[in-house]
């Protein structure tokens, strides 16, 4: 079976462009969670959708939004990059929130210049 | 003060050594902790996941939680080459049941 599939795997971008990310959780898995990761730091919590609805926002500025569609794949979009938003931005699938069972996909690696 | 301390490391040890990770939390109401295994430019790997208090073993690997302490590890016996990454201790529950709390991330390195 497929595991969490990303893409794309890497990006290049400007500062003030704009950026789209996507995700497919793994069959069956009806929850996805973003987390950004920037270099030698552990994964920052973003968002959390279940069942194509926000159920969970982490500290980060509105230039960061997200959704899930109806079948539970999901897109994390990013206005007006700065700098400092260069790193792996991880998508995680479960079957619902909360507990354990996370499964990560190996990311997007972001590098805004 | 971070919701959850964990020692950056760097950890270097001979194969076949018992490595212990370490992590500390703040917040009382993780109920749910993972340890997983992130190799360099992957996603994190899940290894072990312990609710409240208590051990699990699975293999070489043993996650241990203290609640009263708020402290939890995870040992690595017979540690392998392939076993170097970096180790990230996780948590959820209570008000942020859902979202996970990660720590910074140990990095370890085992030498043949």
């Amino acid at each position: 079976d497929a595991g969490v599939t990303q893409s794309p795997t890497h990006l290049i971008k400007t500062r003030g462009q704009h950026v789209t990310l996507r995700c497919s959780p793994i069959s069956g898995h009806k929850s996805v969670s973003w987390y950004q990761q920037v270099l030698g730091q552990g994964p920052q919590f973003i968002f959390q959708y279940y069942e194509k609805e926000e159920r969970g926002r982490g500290n980060f500025p509105d230039r960061f939004s997200a959704r899930q569609f109806p079948n539970y794949s999901s897109e994390l979009n990013v206005n007006a990059l700065l700098l400092g938003d260069s790193a792996l931005y991880l998508c995680a699938s479960s079957l619902t929130p909360g507990k354990a069972g996370y499964t990560f996909g190996s990311g997007t690696r972001l590098t805004v210049v | 003060q971070k919701e959850v301390e964990q020692d950056p490391g760097p950890l270097s040890v001979p194969e076949g050594a018992i490595v212990s990770l370490n992590c500390t939390y703040s917040n009382s109401a993780f109920q749910y902790f993972m340890w997983y295994r992130q190799y360099s430019r992957k996603g994190p790997e899940l290894l072990m996941y312990t609710y409240s208090s208590g051990n699990k073993e699975d293999g070489r690997f043993t996650a241990q939680v203290d609640k009263s302490s708020k402290y939890i590890s995870l040992f690595i016996r017979d540690s392998q080459p392939s076993d170097s990454a970096t180790y990230l201790c996780a948590m959820t529950g209570g008000t942020s049941y859902g979202k996970l709390t990660f720590g910074q991330g140990t990095i370890l390195t085992v030498h043949p």
